[in-house]
């Protein structure tokens, strides 16, 4: 069962506009939300998390949005630029469960 | 600080073979996580350690694979009898038991399987 659920496989946007980054998940349980970039041959790193007691986290370019009611967070970065283009993961504790990811490319 | 490692960087098995791929955490962290990455797919969560609890093993996608954590540090995720659809990126994260519960991921294990 996929409980962290990632829509979009891919997104290219232009450097220096928004890339929102969309993640639904179907575990009322989840409390905590994290996001997760991945570049090609390495292993993920964390980027942002947001508790659910929020429903908002920014950290510099970054902001994570979620709406506990439609069970959806998601991340935008603003403005994008090319070194952000990665795979983008969320993810949901507790037991962790990451959606498929979605690769993000920002042209210059 | 020394981050999580893991051996080795890439394997190549014949089908039939079992491995053996090893993960060290950071150094005091408590909860070690297995994922494996296919390709062109997401993170698959295969099993999570949780300092002397019984680790949560819900993920592993049969009773070939299985994962041991000796001494609440280093694991070892074992593959019997290796697939081919077992060939994957099989990554490992740590993290320390606090609130942010941030994992560090180690630079995975490239298994691929002939």
């Amino acid at each position: 069962d996929q409980q962290v659920k990632q829509n979009s496989p891919s997104l290219s946007v232009q450097e220096g506009r928004i890339s929102i980054l969309n993640c639904d998940y179907t575990n009322s349980m989840f409390d905590y939300f994290l996001w997760y970039k991945k570049y090609p041959a390495e292993g993920p790193t964390f980027l942002i998390s947001i508790s659910s007691i929020k429903d908002k986290n920014e950290d510099g370019r970054f902001t994570v949005f979620l709406n506990k009611s439609a069970k959806h967070l998601s991340l935008h970065i603003v403005p994008s630029q090319p070194g952000d283009s990665a795979v983008y993961f969320c993810a949901a504790k507790s037991c962790v469960r990451f959606g498929a990811g979605t690769r993000l490319t920002v042209k210059p | 600080g020394a981050g999580v490692s893991q051996s080795p960087s890439n394997k190549v098995t014949e089908k039939g073979k079992d491995v053996e791929l090893r993960c060290d955490p950071i150094s005091g962290h408590t909860a070690l996580y297995w994922y494996r990455q296919s390709l062109g797919q997401g993170l698959e969560f295969l099993i999570y350690f949780q300092g002397n609890s019984a680790p949560d093993k819900s993920g592993l996608p049969s009773d070939r694979f299985s994962a041991e954590r000796t001494g609440g540090s280093v694991s070892t995720l074992t593959i019997q009898r290796t697939q081919q659809e077992d060939s994957a990126v099989y990554l490992c994260a740590s993290s320390s038991r606090g609130v942010n519960n941030e994992q560090f991921f180690g630079p995975g294990t490239r298994l691929t399987v002939l």
